[in-house]
């Protein structure tokens, strides 16, 4: 069955410094994968997604993942923290059985301080 | 329409009442996805409606929640005799079709149930 850990719950950076959000997935065939983010009291919005094409994926907003088979990884980075940045983060999986379904890690709450 | 409308945003329900709540997709997207935010977790799959197919429903935790989508396109989703426990943002998603990953999907805004 597939499943993605998210490694922190909570992750408090200042503005401008780098973003690192960690996920990790388990699946035993090769996975489409997301990041969607979701600002208070706002929908869910995808930021980046891998289909198996390139392993780095570029996202909205100036995000990036990486999809590394070898460590089972695909971590959300930013080179720059921006206020606006700060909201809450989902890693996801797609289902294997092909209907579409989502996995969804428990998220991680990215703080950007002043 | 231009996004996914989920109505009604909030709901207060007192326990052991039944609510509804709506789901109208974007028009043409023939997958329909229902998701549960429980306070401070991920998503909770909940049922799966492509076309005229049978439903997924292997994510509805109990069988007071049903679900519906007339004519293939708006959905209701029912929850019957409500508990303490449904407390949470109830999200509908919809795709262009069963291949989401390739396709996408668009989430709604949510419904915020609150039963009391």
């Amino acid at each position: 069955a597939q499943s993605v850990t998210q490694l922190d719950s909570h992750v408090s950076v200042s503005e401008g410094t780098p973003v690192l959000l960690r996920c990790n997935y388990s699946s035993s065939y090769s996975p489409s994968l997301f990041w969607y983010v979701q600002h208070p009291n706002k929908g869910l919005q995808l930021l980046l997604k891998y289909t198996s094409a390139a392993t780095l994926v570029k996202g909205i907003n100036g995000f990036e993942a990486e999809f590394k088979k070898s460590e089972t990884s695909f971590h959300l980075t930013k080179p720059s923290a921006h206020m606006s940045d700060a909201a809450e983060y989902f890693c996801v999986v797609s289902d294997s059985s092909n209907t579409g379904k989502l996995i969804f890690g428990q998220g991680t709450t990215l703080q950007v301080k002043p | 329409g231009a996004g996914v409308s989920q109505s009604p945003s909030n709901k207060v329900t007192e326990k052991g009442k039944d609510v509804e709540l709506r789901c109208d997709p974007i028009s043409g997207h023939t997958a329909l996805y229902w998701y549960r935010q429980s306070l401070g977790q991920g998503l909770e799959f909940l049922i799966y409606f492509q076309g005229n197919s049978a439903p997924d429903k292997s994510g509805l935790p109990s069988d007071r929640f049903s679900a519906e989508r007339t004519g293939g396109s708006v959905s209701t989703l029912t929850i019957q005799r409500t508990q303490q426990e449904d407390s949470a943002v109830y999200l509908c998603a919809s795709s262009l079709g069963s291949a989401g990953s390739f396709y996408g999907y668009t989430f709604g805004s949510g419904t915020r149930l609150t039963v009391v």
